[in-house]
Parts: structure tokens; sequence; C-alpha cells
């Protein structure tokens, strides 16, 4: 069983369109985020959220909005898609806030055409 | 800016030597761990370690913490070509619930 799973893993969109990212965990876990990946491979944290609760937000435009219906259940739903938002996004979760390891999704690529 | 810093960005090594990535970090820590990613994947954890220990161990992996010079290794002997992927640091920063990534380090094995 896919302790994290992401949906979809390929998001091909045009600029200007509406996209979600859909994630969900069977670990029974708190706290889930997402991250994003950029073609350097640096991997920055996005949002975090513990049990339905957003706890963090690291100044990522507005256009970015997390929403968590239950704590096994994350989703980013994006607005109007620039070409700097094409990266692969990840999310992950932990059982407590950052103290012990995370389990990540297998990533969801978006590309902005 | 990122909390991690990896050396060398990229390592090239043949297959059966010893590997050994580096990373440091700015502000205190409750805890570093390390984690594994292949191409097109999630990353996976390998190894935790806590503020309070400077070695563990883990199968063919080797994490040292020197807490005095905010500096962590990994060392992964008798490489295998499956150990092929980028390697990255991570830090839960004290008082502060969340990981932050360094910027990882390209590992390849020559068979």
């Amino acid at each position: 069983d896919t302790a994290v799973s992401q949906t979809p893993k390929y998001l091909v969109t045009q600029m200007g369109n509406d996209k979600s990212i859909k994630c969900e965990q069977n670990l029974g876990h708190d706290t889930m985020y997402w991250y994003k990946q950029d073609s350097k491979k640096f991997l920055k944290i996005m949002f975090s959220y513990n049990n339905k609760e957003l706890i963090i937000n690291e100044t990522v435009p507005n256009r970015f909005s997390p929403k968590s219906p239950d704590k096994a259940h994350l989703n980013l739903h994006i607005n109007s898609l620039e070409l700097g938002d094409s990266a692969v996004y990840f999310c992950a979760s932990t059982p407590t806030g950052g103290y012990t390891e995370a389990f990540f999704g297998q990533g969801t690529r978006l590309t902005v055409v | 800016s990122q909390q991690g810093e990896e050396d060398p960005q990229a390592l090239s090594i043949q297959e059966g030597e010893n590997a050994t990535m580096n990373c440091s970090y700015k502000t205190s820590i409750n805890n570093l761990q390390w984690y594994r990613q292949n191409s097109g994947r999630g990353l996976v954890h390998l190894i935790l370690i806590r503020s309070n220990e400077r070695e563990k161990h883990s199968g063919r992996l080797r994490v040292t913490l020197d807490t005095s010079k905010k500096s962590s290794s990994l060392l992964i002997t008798a490489s295998r070509a499956a150990d092929t992927a980028s390697y990255f640091c991570a830090t839960d920063l004290a008082g502060n619930e969340k990981l932050t990534f360094g910027t990882g380090t390209r590992l390849t094995i020559i068979p």
C-alpha cells in the first residue's frame, strides 16, 4: 500500500489555467507538507498543516491555496498558472511536525506552457 | 536561502569505493536527517541523528554530526550501482516545526 500518494503524477497545462494536485496519506500522521523542487533540485517548503490547521506558509503567492478536508488529505490548488510554477511538487507527512522522518509522495511534475 | 549546503554538488566513484558527502547548516537543530532521491522519484528517508548524538550507523551508512561546526557527513561504504541517486540532508530547526533541505549531492556509481 502506498503511504503517501499524489495525483496526478504529470500535469501539463497552459498559462492562466487553474489546477489542483491531490495528496493522501494512510499513515495516520498529523502533519502534512507541500514542497516545491525546482529545476536545480532545490527543495523548498511551501505549506504545512497539522490536523487540518495551517501552521506554515512560506511566503508563497496567494495563487497557491492549500486545502485540508481532513488530516489524511492535503490538496494544493493553483490559480492563474505561470511559467515559473513549472516544477515538481512533493507532498509529505510526519507523525509530528518535523521531529521524525518524513514520508514523501512520488511527486507531481507540473509543466506550464 | 538554504539552511543546508551540501558538498560536493556532484560525486562520481567506482563501484565498491566509499562515498562521503558533507552537509553544513546555519542554526541550532533538534535533529538532522539524510534522504535519498532516485531520478524521477520522491525522497526516501535514510537515517536520523539527534543533536545530542555524534555518530550513527545503518547498514552501509554512517552519519556523523558535529554541532560545534554545524556539519554532518554521510558515508556510504562499498558503494553499489543502486546507490546512484541524489542525497539530501534536512534539518529540523530548534523551535521550528519544519524540515529544511540542503542543496543535495548527486552521486553516480560507475559499474
